[in-house]
C-alpha cells in the first residue's frame, strides 16, 4: 500500500530564512504528488502538484518542490519564509485511477521573528 | 470558478444523536471523496464514490454510511455519535480518471462537535 512519510513533526524557521520540508513516499510506480497547506481550523489549500515531466515544480506563494525518483522524495522548499507561512503542511500521494489521496502526518511550521 | 460546497459548515450534536453532512462537487465532477480530520491529525480517508457507486472504502465506522445521488452530490450519515467523532470532515471531488489531472479539489470542511 502506498504511504507518505513526513519525518519532521515541527520545524521552526526564522522569518526570511529558507525552508525545506521533507516528504518521502512508498509506491511502486510514479504517483501523483501534492503539497497542501492548512491554517488552524481551515481547509486544505493546494500549494503545488507533480504528475510528470519537469521534476522541479513551482507552486503558489513562492513555494517549489522537487521530485527525486531515486530517493522517493518530494521535498517542499521556499527561499525566504514569511510569518504568514506558519501553518500545517501536508504531503500527499495518489496513484492513477480512482484511488484515494493518502496524506502524510504533516509538518507544523513555526516562524520566529 | 465553482468549488466544492459542503454544508453545514458547523454542526453541534449530542452523543448518540445522528448527523448528516452534504457535499456538492464541482460541476461535471463524477467522483466524491470523504475525509475525517481529528484534532492535530492528518486527514483520514473514509469513503469514495464514482458515478454513484462506492469506489473505495477506508476507515469508515459501521455507524457511518454515505451515498452519491443522481446529481452527484453526496451525503455522509453518522449515527450513534460518539465524542471521538468530533472532527473536521472534508469532501473532495475529481473527474475520476477521465480528467487525467489526478487532482482532488477540497471543500472548506464541515466541523462536527459532539457533546
Amino acid at each position: 500500500a502506498q504511504s507518505v512519510t513526513q519525518p519532521d513533526i515541527h520545524i521552526t524557521v526564522s522569518e526570511g530564512a529558507s525552508l525545506e520540508l521533507r516528504c518521502n513516499y512508498s509506491y511502486g510506480a510514479t504517483p501523483y504528488l501534492f503539497w497542501y497547506v492548512q491554517s488552524p481550523g481551515q481547509g486544505l489549500q493546494l500549494l503545488l502538484k507533480y504528475f510528470s515531466g519537469d521534476t522541479l515544480v513551482q507552486g503558489i506563494k513562492g513555494f517549489e518542490a522537487e521530485f527525486k525518483r531515486s530517493q522517493s522524495s518530494f521535498n517542499l522548499r521556499k527561499p525566504s519564509v514569511h510569518w504568514s507561512d506558519a501553518a500545517e503542511y501536508f504531503c500527499a500521494v495518489r496513484n492513477t485511477g480512482f484511488q484515494k489521496l493518502v496524506f502524510g502526518t504533516g509538518t507544523r511550521l513555526l516562524v520566529s521573528p | 470558478a465553482a468549488g466544492v460546497i459542503q454544508s453545514p459548515r458547523h454542526l453541534i450534536k449530542e452523543k448518540r444523536e445522528t448527523a448528516t453532512l452534504k457535499c456538492y462537487p464541482i460541476p461535471r465532477h463524477d467522483t466524491v471523496y470523504w475525509y475525517q480530520q481529528g484534532p492535530g491529525q492528518d486527514p483520514q480517508f473514509l469513503i469514495s464514490f464514482y458515478e454513484k457507486m462506492q469506489s473505495d472504502k477506508g476507515s469508515i465506522p459501521d455507524r457511518f454510511s454515505a451515498q452519491q445521488f443522481s446529481d452527484y452530490h453526496s451525503e455522509l450519515n453518522m449515527s450513534s455519535l460518539e465524542l471521538g467523532d468530533s472532527a473536521l470532515y472534508f469532501c473532495a471531488s475529481s473527474l475520476g480518471d477521465r480528467g487525467q489531472t489526478g487532482e482532488l479539489f477540497f471543500g472548506e470542511g464541515s466541523r462536527l462537535t459532539v457533546l
